[in-house]
């Protein structure tokens, strides 16, 4: 079963402002990824935040991580029209058997021009 | 570094017939790969997850026999989607790992196969 589940599912800013989503989990992780995803393509990993870590910064990207919350947040700032896509959060509970990404249902994000 | 390529990049079959899917990884050996499906507007769901050389470990309420996954080499990985339905139609994504068994964290996706069943 999914264990991700973000909010808000959709979200329109205009290009310039902040993004902000937010990635909720119920069970105990190794680590919390983002990925995006433009319509009808792949997903493009964007960062990996590790379950000892708190916040993890990559350009415009900013990503916290509250395990005693079991919650994330992915923010994007300045954003730009081409930042349109979704975004979704993946948690790795490794096991044994191995890595296992575990999505969420992801943040559809438009930012108009 | 660290591309996955899937072929082809979209398909339509009849109903009845069987459809391959091929996932790659073009300059790393993958000891391990995933395959996805994801529903329109939807989130991916985890349909298996292979290791080169043995048989696929498949989530709850996949069918193995219907959804056959070969994992032949290090760098190749295989989905056929057996006497296909319309239900079946779906954008399916595979991923690679360098790692198993907990050596690496990072799956690298390939860019999606989208099969439509008429």
């Amino acid at each position: 079963s999914q264990q991700g589940e973000e909010d808000p599912q959709a979200l329109s800013i205009q290009e310039g402002e902040n993004a902000t989503m937010n990635c909720s989990y119920k069970t105990s992780i190794n680590n919390l990824q983002w990925y995006r995803q433009n319509s009808g393509r792949g997903l493009v990993h964007l960062i990996l935040i590790r379950s000892n870590e708190r916040e993890k910064h990559s350009g415009r990207l900013r990503v916290t991580l509250d395990t005693s919350k079991k919650s994330s947040s992915l923010l994007i700032t300045a954003s730009r029209a081409a930042d349109t896509a979704s975004y979704f959060c993946a948690t790795d509970a490794r096991k044994t058997s191995g890595s296992r990404l575990t999505f969420g249902e992801g943040t559809q994000l438009t930012v108009n021009p | 570094g660290a591309v996955v390529s899937q072929h082809p990049s979209w398909v339509i079959c009849k109903s009845g017939t069987s459809v391959k899917i091929e996932c790659r990884s073009l300059d790393f050996q993958a000891t391990t790969m995933f395959w996805y499906r994801q529903f329109p507007k939807q989130s991916l769901m985890l349909m298996a997850t292979s290791n080169e050389g043995s048989k696929a470990t498949y989530e709850q309420g996949v069918e193995k026999d219907k959804f056959l996954i070969n994992h032949a080499s290090l760098t190749l990985s295989t989905l056929t989607v057996t006497s296909a339905h319309p239900e079946d139609s779906s954008f399916y994504i595979c991923s690679a790992s360098r790692g198993a068994g907990g050596f690496s964290y990072e799956q690298y996706f390939g860019p999606g196969t989208r099969l439509t069943v008429t």
